[in-house]
């Protein structure tokens, strides 16, 4: 299985702050990226696909980069409804995985 | 708009089998895969496996010798089957749509509709 690392695990920030969040790959997965929000009790919420290519009515805030192993979400401008847990997810072979979550809280 | 609405046993005991099913509204039902993801309480999300309407699965080896996925396509409905249950199969289930259509390897698919989830507890 392709596994997926996330970092960090959680973040603290303020609204108006820019953050990343990376992930790794334990091997070559190409753009075969995608990146999802979820918030307590709710299911996960695509935000982008194939790497960098941003889910319709996703806000342009969010946007993501990355090829190979190594990729990056970036959200430019916090706002108090990005405050959620983000998966990362490998497309590019099965079983698709996913990583372990970062969990953005409000400092 | 692509809805998906999820039920089942929210209580199975060790051994037993727990048993969901999806149904689907709008869209078209043909030519997805459509999936299960769990998520165990406070971790992150594993894929458990997937069915198109033809009956084709594909299944996350880690739980392949438990799981079953069938699909009822008068209904708009998929199933899933976990046999053997265990405290580590506590999880909410959710259902899924990987996009696009007719995409076997699905290189450049994704989850983009989901079910609400459902909480199964699994204890004597």
């Amino acid at each position: 299985d392709i596994q997926m690392t996330q970092s960090p695990s959680s973040l603290s920030a303020s609204v108006g702050d820019r953050v990343t969040i990376t992930c790794r790959a334990s091997q070559s997965i190409s753009r075969y990226l995608n990146w999802y929000q979820q918030k307590p009790g709710k299911a996960p919420k695509l935000l982008i696909h194939a790497a960098s290519s941003l889910q319709s009515g996703v806000p342009s805030r969010f946007s993501g980069i990355g090829s190979g192993t190594d990729f990056a979400l970036t959200i430019s401008t916090l706002q108090p409804e990005d405050f959620a847990t983000y998966y990362c997810q490998q497309s590019f072979t099965t079983p698709r995985t996913f990583g372990q979550g970062t969990k953005l809280e409000i400092k | 708009q692509v809805q998906l609405q999820q039920w089942g046993a929210g209580l199975s005991k060790p051994s037993e089998t727990l048993s969901l099913t999806c149904a689907v509204y709008g869209g078209s039902f043909t030519g997805y895969y459509w999936s299960w993801i769990r998520q165990p309480p406070g971790k992150g999300l594993e894929w458990i496996g997937e069915i198109i309407h033809s009956g084709s699965t594909n299944y996350n080896p880690s739980l392949k010798s438990r799981v079953t996925i069938s699909v009822d396509t008068s209904k708009n409905q998929f199933s899933l089957k976990l046999s053997s249950v265990t405290a580590a199969d506590t999880a909410v289930y959710y259902c899924a749509r990987r996009f696009p259509p007719y995409s076997n390897i699905g290189l450049r698919s994704y989850f983009d509709y989901w079910g609400q989830g459902t909480l199964v507890t699994v204890s004597s």
